[in-house]
C-alpha cells in the first residue's frame, strides 16, 4: 500500500538554528499540505500545495517559515531560525486532488532546545 | 466552516462495538463528514467518510441522521489496537473554496479495554 513518507522521524535543535523536513507523497498525488500538531491538540494546516503552486499559505508563519514543492513531487518545509515554541509534530499529507481524501504520512517531531 | 463537538473520551469492552458520536448542526448542504483517527505518535489515519447516505468499508461504519446535523462511527469489533484519538472533521466544500482543508477540533479518546 503506498504511503506518505517523511524524514527524519525526529530532530532535535537548538533555538535559533535552522531546520529542514522533507516529505515524498503518493506517487501521483497532485496535493500536498504541510500540517503542525502541537501536544494535546489537533493539526493545524500550515500550507496547501497544487503541484507546485501554493493554494493556502494563510496559516504559515512567513518570517520564519519556508515551504516548497519545485517539481510538483516532493516537498520541503524549512525554519530559520527554530525557536521554542515551535517544538512539535510536524505532519506531511497528499491527496489526488484539491477535493479528495487526504493521508498523512508519520510525522515530524521536532524538539526545539 | 462548521465545527464538530465530539465527547472528549469514551471507552469500549474488547470486541464490542464503540459508537463514538458526532454533532454538526451548522454543516452546509455540500460539506463531507469525514473521521480519521490517530494513534499515540502516529499521523492520522484516515477512517471513512460521507455526504448523505450510511457508508462502511473494512474498518468501520458511518450513520449520518437524515438532517445530518449529527453522525455517529461504528467500530463493530473494537479492539486494543483500537485505541486512539478521533477525529470527526467536516470538511469545507464547494465550488468557491480552494482550500478544502480539513480543520481538526480536540477528537475524542477512545480507550478500549481488555
Amino acid at each position: 500500500e503506498a504511503e506518505v513518507a517523511q524524514s527524519p522521524r525526529y530532530k532535535i535543535t537548538e533555538k535559533s538554528q535552522a531546520v529542514a523536513f522533507w516529505c515524498d507523497p503518493i506517487s501521483g498525488h497532485a496535493t500536498l499540505y504541510w500540517y503542525r500538531q502541537i501536544l494535546g491538540q489537533g493539526p493545524e494546516l500550515l500550507v496547501q500545495f497544487q503541484d507546485e503552486s501554493v493554494v493556502d499559505d494563510s496559516q504559515l508563519p512567513k518570517d520564519r517559515f519556508s515551504a516548497e514543492r519545485l517539481k510538483g513531487v516532493d516537498s520541503t518545509l524549512k525554519i530559520q531560525p527554530a525557536e521554542l515554541g515551535d517544538s512539535a509534530m510536524y505532519l506531511c499529507a497528499s491527496s489526488p486532488g484539491l477535493r479528495e481524501t487526504q493521508y498523512f504520512g508519520p510525522g515530524t517531531r521536532l524538539l526545539v532546545l | 466552516d462548521a465545527k464538530t463537538t465530539q465527547p472528549t473520551s469514551m471507552d469500549c469492552a474488547e470486541g464490542r462495538a464503540a459508537n463514538l458520536p458526532c454533532n454538526h448542526s451548522t454543516i452546509s448542504g455540500n460539506e463531507y463528514v469525514y473521521w480519521y483517527r490517530q494513534i499515540h505518535s502516529q499521523g492520522p489515519q484516515y477512517i471513512i467518510h460521507g455526504l448523505k447516505n450510511n457508508e462502511t468499508n473494512e474498518m468501520a461504519s458511518l450513520i449520518i441522521t437524515e438532517d445530518r446535523k449529527s453522525s455517529t462511527l461504528i467500530l463493530p469489533h473494537a479492539t486494543l489496537r483500537d485505541t486512539a484519538v478521533y477525529y470527526c472533521i467536516v470538511r469545507p466544500g464547494g465550488a468557491m473554496d480552494s482550500s478544502y482543508k480539513l480543520i481538526f477540533g480536540s477528537g475524542t479518546r477512545l480507550l478500549v479495554r481488555p
